[in-house]
């Protein structure tokens, strides 16, 4: 399996401060993503990107900004967290088979 | 826009009994379909996969088969284990970059 690790595993956080979420990948792969997964919703897309500085939005941007400046590193940044940002993150990858490989995921708790 | 749908859970089955978990989708074109795995306090595992119409994925014992006349993609297994207690989500993808997921279903399986 490709090697995706997410950072931090677990965070509490207030109300209002800025969250980086980090994703690192070792497989060199073009496609990272970043999820969110909550009761009720599946996983539903936040941000996507397609190469170094190439990225879009995805269903729920809102809120949450990218960045790309190596091909191995894709980060999630909340610019001033809510509580309906209380959720698990994954980020994934996307393989030669067009499946996607997933990250542990960061619990994120903004209190 | 693309959808998944799967049935709500949570599941209960005992051990060696038949399992099926529905999934629908409603999409444009010809999507590739996805059967994911998440076991407890990881991320999700692509469990089997099709691309096109009549096109059976399988692995582990699990099978789903691409029915485009009835937009659907049920996965079953003939006898589950306690090992298979996990939660299951339907996934489209159309161009790769959006992979969209239904809601989950969580499979408790007893001994």
């Amino acid at each position: 399996d490709a090697g995706i690790t997410q950072s931090p595993r677990h965070k509490v956080t207030e109300t209002g401060t800025p969250v980086t979420l980090r994703c690192h990948q070792t497989e060199n792969h073009r496609y990272m993503y970043w999820y969110r997964q909550d009761p009720g919703h599946g996983l539903r897309l936040i941000h996507y990107s397609y190469g170094v500085k190439d990225t879009d939005k995805g269903e729920v941007s809102d809120g949450y900004s990218v960045s790309r400046s190596k091909t191995e590193d894709f980060l999630l940044t909340l610019e001033s967290a809510t509580s309906s940002q209380t959720s698990v993150y994954f980020c994934a990858i996307r393989g030669s088979n067009y499946g996607y490989t997933f990250g542990s995921g960061t619990r994120l708790t903004v209190v | 826009g693309d959808s998944v749908t799967q049935m709500e859970g949570p599941v209960t089955l005992s051990e060696e009994a038949f399992l099926t978990i529905n999934c629908t989708y409603t999409a444009t074109g010809y999507p590739s379909l996805f059967w994911y795995v998440q076991y407890p306090g990881e991320g999700l595992q692509l469990l089997l996969k099709a691309t096109k119409a009549d096109d059976k994925g399988s692995n582990k014992g699990f099978e789903a088969t691409y029915r485009k006349e009835t937009t659907s993609f049920h996965l079953e297994k003939g006898s589950v284990q306690v090992s298979d207690s996990a939660v299951y989500f339907c996934a489209l993808s159309r161009d790769n970059n959006d992979m969209r997921f239904g809601a989950g279903t969580r499979l408790t399986v007893k001994p």
